[in-house]
């Protein structure tokens, strides 16, 4: 079965501190991806990344950053927390190519800036 | 850039009965439609997908239909179970490079027994 692990499930954190939510999957998959989900929003992109080190910004990228310094990891970054990134994030991993286009989620990691 | 829209936001069924989420898209170039269920405090699972070269699918209780010139796709679970109240998730997307699929925005099924 596909793994995708996120190493915090639940953490809480200050506003302006600085903090790295790690994701690693285990079947060599190109595409990584960062989700936000909140209520009545579903789910939205914050980045992507198709190859190591290489990004793309998603449809909410303000106030993160991302980092993929080998295939199986992903990592997003808060540079400074705010209390209006309180949220649960989704990491993601899926083949590029048809026809392995289905992603596979982690199982989440819930956030509080306080 | 796609855009999916997912009804209703909230279906409440009676345990057996059968229960139906429709999406539609936007982007006609769209060729692959997975749908994700969601458990309380868990991250969303895949629970089936289509391909636009077919028009339905069946995995026991579960079927999914497409129908490309109107450009919707639907979730039907028959003799719903307790165990299906969940979050379910329909999603778009066009297959080949950097894939990126599109989600709709959920809908919250609940099974009374």
């Amino acid at each position: 079965d596909v793994k995708v692990t996120q190493s915090s499930r639940y953490l809480v954190k200050r506003t302006g501190e600085k903090v790295f939510l790690e994701c690693v999957q285990d079947m060599d998959h190109e595409n990584m991806f960062w989700y936000r989900q909140d209520p009545g929003l579903g789910l939205r992109l914050i980045y992507f990344s198709y190859d190591v080190k290489m990004k793309e910004k998603g449809d909410i990228p303000e106030g993160y950053s991302v980092s993929r310094e080998k295939k199986e990891r992903f990592s997003l970054i808060l540079e400074s927390a705010s209390t209006n990134q309180t949220s649960m994030y989704l990491c993601a991993s899926g083949q590029g190519a048809f026809p392995g286009n289905t992603i596979y989620f982690g199982e989440g990691s819930w956030l509080t800036v306080v | 850039g796609e855009n999916v829209e997912q009804h209703p936001s909230t279906l409440s069924v009676q345990e057996g009965d059968s229960a139906v989420i429709k999406c539609t898209y936007s982007d006609s170039a769209s060729n692959y439609f997975p749908w994700y269920k969601q458990e309380l405090g868990k991250g969303p699972q895949l629970i089936i997908d289509i391909r636009s070269n077919v028009g339905e699918k069946k995995d026991q209780r579960i079927a999914v239909t497409l129908n490309k010139t109107a450009k919707h796709f639907s979730l039907h679970i028959t003799e719903t179970q307790p165990e299906d109240s969940a979050v379910y998730f329909c999603a778009a997307s066009i297959g080949g490079g950097s894939y990126i699929p599109t989600f709709g925005r959920g809908t919250s099924l609940i099974v009374h027994p």
